[in-house]
């Protein structure tokens, strides 16, 4: 089974601190992908990154940056955390190809104080 | 661009009831189409998709199936139990989408069900 773990579940922060989600996946898989999760807004691509040290702008990058330096290890950062950034982060890795699911972690739950 | 318009929920049905969840898309070419299934506190899991047109999906008693003349893939089960309840979402990937769009999916906003017993 294809595995994509997030380094926390639950994690709080605050606010203007430098704030790093980690993401791993085991399968080998060419995309991976951040996203955030929000009651009423579904899920919002923040970044993506197709190979080692690509990356692409999603939807709502504002305030994010990411860090693809090993293909297994995506890194999702908020450079200065502030209040509107609390939220479930979610992983997701994919091989490449137009018809290919995603596999997805458990998410990190974010509140940023 | 492409999009994908779920129902609104909540839905909220009798454990044995059937369930319909409608899903309709817009795409650019010919995409393939997914539903996730998300529980309680966890991250999102594939639960079946389809890659063409009249091609079905089906896993755990779910079923989909690509119907391009209407641009729709709802989600039924015949009979559904206590422990389906979780948010779905639709989702479609466009393999005509240029560039960096490759590989993308576009998520529909999610629809909640909760099955009483």
């Amino acid at each position: 089974d294809v595995k994509v773990t997030q380094s926390s579940r639950y994690l709080v922060k605050r606010t203007g601190e430098k704030v790093f989600l980690e993401c791993v996946q085991d399968m080998d898989h060419e995309n991976m992908f951040w996203y955030r999760q929000d009651p009423g807004l579904g899920l919002r691509l923040i970044y993506f990154s197709y190979d080692v040290k690509m990356k692409e702008k999603g939807d709502i990058p504002e305030g994010y940056s990411v860090s693809r330096e090993k293909k297994e290890r995506f890194s999702l950062i908020l450079e200065s955390a502030s209040t509107n950034q609390t939220s479930m982060y979610l992983c997701a890795s994919s091989f490449a190809g137009g018809n290919q699911p995603q596999h997805f972690g458990d998410g990190t739950r974010l509140s940023i104080l | 661009g492409n999009s994908v318009t779920q129902m609104e929920g909540p839905v909220t049905l009798s454990e044995e009831a059937f369930l319909t969840i409608n899903c309709t898309y817009t795409a650019t070419g010919y995409p393939s189409l997914f539903w996730y299934v998300q529980y309680p506190g966890e991250g999102l899991q594939l639960l079946l998709k389809a890659t063409k047109a009249d091609d079905k999906g089906s896993n755990k008693g779910f079923e989909a199936t690509y119907r391009k003349e209407t641009t729709s893939f709802h989600l039924e089960k015949g009979s559904v139990q206590v422990s389906d309840s979780a948010v779905y979402f639709c989702a479609l990937s466009d393999p005509l989408a240029g560039g960096t769009s490759y590989g993308k999916l576009t998520f529909g906003q999610g629809t909640i069900l909760t099955v009483h017993p």
